[in-house]
């Protein structure tokens, strides 16, 4: 079993509409959660952490169920710009006070006029 | 302050051949970490590398690769005798510090191709 799992999509959606992307981890003792975004044949960049409390930055809402091992990004109103794989990612706590980041394998998003 | 600098961006090598991949971190960070990424998967911990040190190689493939980050250049990731298989991107991301919460900042990749 993967340690990340997502739903690779694709999701073909119109511009302006709603879309959510879960992902579920297998490791209960996952520290930190994060989106990134990748665009083709580009690195990942941060989009933003995920947090129990849930968080919000502009149209994109990040949830964590740490109960359930069970993340979510929500886009409202989405632009032609989100295009972009989105990948889910851990971290697992190592002795040595250092990150080592476990992505899953993405989940596409196409956004069309 | 430049990001992080990968070089080459693009290598083609036959069977058989090495590859040597470079990473530059940003500056003034000083913690290395490698990843790859095959074709439609995401990307897989290869190293994690302080100046002189290698802290954690535990995806490392046994055989054919190695990693060092000197005290002065680079960090390098080395493949030797490649195969078919070990076509992918390979990223490096850099990190100021030994911190769990740090970011890690992402370099633009090295793809390689083999013949």
């Amino acid at each position: 079993r993967k340690e990340v799992e997502q739903d690779p999509g694709p999701f073909n959606v119109p511009e302006g509409a709603t879309v959510a992307f879960n992902c579920t981890y297998s490791n209960s003792a996952s520290q930190s959660f994060f989106w990134y975004r990748q665009d083709c044949r580009k690195e990942p960049k941060l989009l933003m952490s995920v947090y129990s409390s849930g968080n919000e930055d502009g149209r994109f809402t990040a949830q964590l169920n740490r109960a359930s091992q069970y993340i979510s990004l929500l886009i409202r109103d989405s632009k032609l710009s989100d295009s972009a794989t989105y990948l889910c990612v851990v971290t697992n706590m190592f002795s040595g006070g250092y990150n080592k980041l476990i992505f899953g394998a993405g989940t596409r998003l196409a956004v069309h006029p | 302050n430049a990001g992080v600098m990968q070089n080459p961006r693009h290598l083609v090598r036959r069977r058989g051949q090495e590859a040597r991949l470079r990473c530059s971190p940003m500056k003034g960070h000083s913690h290395v970490y490698w990843y790859r990424q095959l074709p439609e998967e995401g990307l897989k911990f290869m190293v994690y590398l302080q100046k002189e040190n290698i802290i954690d190689e535990s995806g490392m493939p046994k055989e054919r690769f190695s990693a060092e980050f000197p005290k002065e250049g680079p960090s390098i990731l080395r493949i030797q005798q490649v195969v078919r298989g070990d076509s992918a991107a390979y990223f490096c991301a850099s990190s100021p510090k030994r911190d769990r919460e740090e970011t890690q900042y992402f370099g633009p990749g090295t793809r390689l191709l083999v013949l």
